[in-house]
């Protein structure tokens, strides 16, 4: 049981490249984030997904997309990096049928050049 | 507008003593409260919650308390250990013991000194 697993777990990017973060999940949970984490502010929701086949923006959506490709699989796109994008991002998920918390990834640090 | 706060960056404890850890929030429609602990180069992972309808949650050595009125909680950590060190990050939900669409603090550095 791996709980929450993240690729990679290093990146660096020059200005308009792109990439896809991959995260899954073995714990069956319905509901799966994608956070960044940001020196001095905490962790902000980039977007979510409440169920398999659902998706929606949380706090900082812009520059991002996402794919919930099956109830397993969340991954995060960046289409065309850029420097503000250099975070450390954190997958997580939960399901309120069988837990009161979110279950997190142990992060992908990303540099944009 | 940062809606939940910690405004304490960091605090130094020795150990055995009492570590307590504050946040503030402004959003009445909060309902349900959780503390995470991280690591450096781990992910955050969960150490203890509160609903709003409770003033007072343990578990073990780690008590959470919430004040409704004044939009306040704390963590106490008694005694502190030297693995306490770390970051702590509250977080609340408006919805009770869903813990969906967390909004996070922005942390406090705990360490504990031998």
């Amino acid at each position: 049981n791996a709980g929450v697993t993240q690729t990679p777990k290093f990146q660096v990017l020059k200005t308009g490249q792109s990439m896809t973060l991959q995260c899954a999940q073995d714990m069956n949970h319905n509901s799966m984030y994608w956070y960044r984490q940001d020196p001095g502010m905490g962790l902000r929701l980039i977007y979510y997904s409440a169920s398999e086949g659902t998706t929606d923006k949380g706090e900082v959506p812009n520059g991002y997309n996402v794919s919930r490709l099956n109830k397993r699989e969340f991954s995060l796109r960046l289409e065309s990096a850029a420097p503000s994008q250099t975070s450390v991002y954190f997958c997580a998920s939960s399901d309120f049928s069988v837990t009161d918390t979110q279950y997190f990834g142990p992060g992908t640090r990303l540099t944009v050049l | 507008d940062q809606q939940v706060k910690q405004n304490s960056p960091s605090l130094s404890v020795q150990e055995g003593r009492i570590s307590i850890l504050n946040c503030d929030y402004t959003n009445s429609m909060f309902d349900y409260f959780l503390w995470y602990k991280k690591y450096p180069a781990e992910g955050p992972t969960f150490l203890i919650s509160i609903s709003s309808i409770k003033d007072k949650n343990e578990d073990g050595r780690f008590t959470v308390f919430l004040n409704k009125s004044a939009k306040h909680l704390s963590l106490h950590i008694v005694p502190s250990q030297p693995g306490d060190s770390a970051v702590y990050f509250c977080a609340a939900s408006p919805d009770t013991g869903t813990a969906s669409k967390l909004t996070f603090g922005t942390g406090t550095r705990l360490q504990v000194t031998l």
